[in-house]
């Protein structure tokens, strides 16, 4: 699979392989982390969540770690199928607000 | 669980004409939230309904947008005269309780100014 260390607009992966998505986020008080898939014409769809007092859950195929010290949330996807190609987003909550990261868009290569 | 609704899923309009969009939140979700997405960009919170109180509308360009969720269910976002950059996709989003919460999110009206 492909790993990178800084966040980037777009990520190739050969399909089997795993895909790793990162995001830096900008509130040390935030407390609340999401990740939602995007895909054209649609409206962001829920993919796994993780709160403040975690660093690691573990979804079907997917995988959200949070470095607090660093600010840094990443989504592991285990297998990346053709339907995994979408743009990824990481949300924030803080102060009751969500705020929403770049998106990376990810194209799976068959 | 029947998702977000929203509607139209498409509008085109001429610069300072008027639109209102529609969402109907998932069943028994207290918070409604509309956001922009600007192309190739995140969404952008707009405003946040508690039933039918704003919780934060800091980011509403008040002078040209509004919006209201009576009874505390569905909502309507209008715009107000249109400007060019408010060309856009709107989403309406709907949680259980508060925004450290999953938001699920409808699929969005596209809106072309021309």
């Amino acid at each position: 699979g492909e790993s990178v260390g800084l966040h980037l607009p777009t990520l190739s992966v050969q399909e089997g392989d795993n895909s790793i998505i990162n995001c830096a986020y900008s509130n040390s008080a935030s407390d609340y982390f999401i990740w939602y898939k995007q895909e054209s014409g649609k409206g962001p769809q829920f993919i796994i969540d993780i709160r403040s007092n975690m660093d690691k859950r573990q979804g079907q195929r997917v995988t959200v770690l949070l470095n607090k010290t660093v600010k840094h949330l990443s989504l592991q996807i285990a297998a990346t199928q053709p339907g995994d190609s979408a743009v990824y987003f990481c949300a924030e909550n803080n102060d009751y607000k969500l705020s929403f990261g770049a998106g990376t868009t990810v194209t799976v290569r068959a | 669980e029947a998702g977000v609704a929203q509607s139209p899923r498409y509008k085109i309009i001429e610069k300072r004409q008027s639109v209102a969009f529609w969402c109907n939140p998932i069943s028994g979700h207290a918070t409604l939230y509309w956001y922009q997405q600007i192309l190739g960009q995140g969404p952008k919170l707009l405003i946040q309904f508690q039933n039918n109180g704003v919780v934060d509308d800091s980011q509403l360009p008040k002078d040209r947008f509004s919006a209201e969720r009576l009874k505390g269910v569905d909502s309507t976002l209008k715009i107000q005269p249109a400007k060019l950059e408010d060309s856009a996709v709107y989403l309406c989003a709907s949680s259980q309780q508060s925004s450290n919460q999953p938001q699920h999110f409808g699929d969005g009206t596209r809106l072309s100014i021309l």
